[in-house]
């Protein structure tokens, strides 16, 4: 089946520990993007890559760290920088047109 | 600063209704347009997207419709079912200019009340 896995669904962690949500894809997709939601304020880009080994920030990047060394992977690292880390992250690929998205990650720091 | 905006919260309609939903837009090199519905705890689902060079887009009970002038675009549901309740998110990005960007607005909650 094609489509997008994010694991965990559900990550608890410690305040002042980093945490690296997965997000893996077999679509063969080019580009792929990370995406937070809080309540209200819809879905805000923190960063987004249109190329294996390149990516670039969205609009809240600061707090967090991508790489994206394979196609079908691009791990986000919440680190204990981020000031409200509290919060259900997406993540999406897409090529060209419409983008997929995968179930999310509800990231609870406590 | 908010380049994707959508200004109504919330909405509520009567099944068998139409629904209207707007979106707004800022930046002018947005090409192609997206709608996208999504239930609590769940990754967002694409519904229909228009491209800049048209100005109206048709799926099933979905129809979106753009006004590039007015940087505007709005997604009409026809009849509304109770189904139909979620939030519903608009989405905009610079296909031509080669970006991938995707900017997404703020949502619309959507009730379809029996």
């Amino acid at each position: 089946d094609g489509g997008i896995t994010q694991s965990p669904k559900y990550l608890f962690r410690k305040e002042g520990q980093n945490v690296t949500l997965s997000c893996e894809q077999n679509l063969n997709h080019d580009a792929m993007y990370w995406y937070r939601q809080d309540p209200g304020q819809g879905l805000r880009l923190i960063y987004y890559s249109q190329i294996v080994n390149d990516f670039q920030k969205g609009d809240i990047a600061e707090g967090y760290s991508v790489s994206r060394e394979k196609k079908e992977s691009f791990p986000l690292t919440v680190t204990s920088a981020q000031k409200n880390p509290t919060a259900f992250y997406l993540c999406a690929s897409r090529q060209h047109t419409e983008a997929f998205f995968g179930q999310g990650t509800r990231l609870t720091v406590v | 600063d908010q380049q994707v905006k959508q200004n109504s919260p919330s909405l509520s309609v009567q099944e068998g209704r139409i629904s209207i939903l707007n979106c707004d837009y800022t930046n002018s090199m947005f090409d192609y347009f997206l709608w996208y519905k999504k239930y609590p705890a769940e990754g967002p689902t694409f519904l229909i997207s228009i491209s800049s060079i048209k100005d109206k887009n048709e799926d099933g009970r979905f129809t979106v419709f753009l006004n590039k002038s007015a940087k505007h675009l709005s997604l009409h549901i026809v009849p509304s079912q109770p189904g139909d309740s979620a939030v519903y998110f608009c989405a905009a990005s610079e296909l031509t200019g080669g970006g991938n960007k995707l900017t997404f607005g703020t949502g619309t909650q959507l009730k379809v009340e029996l």
